[in-house]
């Protein structure tokens, strides 16, 4: 079965503090892992994905095929960074049918 | 440019009445996918569409849930005789092709009293 697990539904921390938002997935195969975030008031929105190995907006995610994770991290947390956070993964091949986790919302208190 | 957008943003009906949802894609996009959100849960995926045909229903709950793209645009989710349970967000996200990155609507807020 197909399932994304995020264990925290609220991560608080102070600005400036090290952040990682956890997510276990569990697929058959070779997933495709992504982080989607939504911002107070705006819709939901793409992070990052885990074959662009990019850093984006300053939050990395490596894949841990020995773990099954693909948690979400950032050295130095900003106010703005306060969000949903959705991890989701997807095969990879055909399209791209979207599985989400439940989400945890990120507090960055000043 | 515009993104994807939904229609209503919000809708109250009350139960055993028929809803319909509207989603229009960001232009030129082929892909386009909808999903429903319950309360406290992440997006659940419901139906896909490649051009005008679903390619993939396998998320729809029911037979009460149908959804259309007639010319390969514009998409209507429908919904008949609501049940309290269809109480969600429905979000629309379209893509200019099968893998690309979804780009998501704001969503339709759907309460069945």
């Amino acid at each position: 079965a197909q399932r994304v697990t995020q264990p925290e539904k609220l991560l608080s921390v102070f600005k400036g503090a090290p952040v990682e938002l956890k997510c276990n997935y569990s697929y058959s195969g070779s997933p495709e892992l992504f982080w989607y975030v939504q911002y107070s008031r705006q819709r939901l929105q793409l992070l990052l994905r885990h074959i662009s190995r990019e850093s984006i907006k300053g939050f990395t995610a490596d894949l841990n095929k020995g773990e099954t994770s693909f948690h979400l991290k950032k050295p130095f947390a900003q106010e703005e960074d306060s969000a949903m956070y959705y991890c989701a993964l997807s095969g990879n091949t055909g399209f791209q049918k979207l599985v989400f986790g439940t989400g945890t919302r990120l507090l960055v208190s000043p | 440019g515009a993104g994807v957008s939904q229609t209503p943003s919000n809708k109250v009906t009350e139960k055993g009445k028929y809803v319909e949802l509207r989603c229009d894609p960001i232009s030129g996009h082929t892909a386009l996918y909808w999903y429903r959100q319950s309360l406290g849960q992440g997006p659940e995926f419901l139906i896909y569409f490649q051009g005008t045909g679903a390619a993939d229903d396998s998320g729809l709950p029911n037979d009460r849930f149908f959804a259309v793209r007639p010319e390969g645009s514009v998409s209507t989710l429908k919904i008949q005789r609501t049940e309290r349970g269809d109480s969600a967000v429905y979000l629309c996200a379209s893509s200019t092709n099968s893998r690309g990155e979804q780009f998501f609507g704001p969503g339709t807020r759907l309460t069945v009293l």
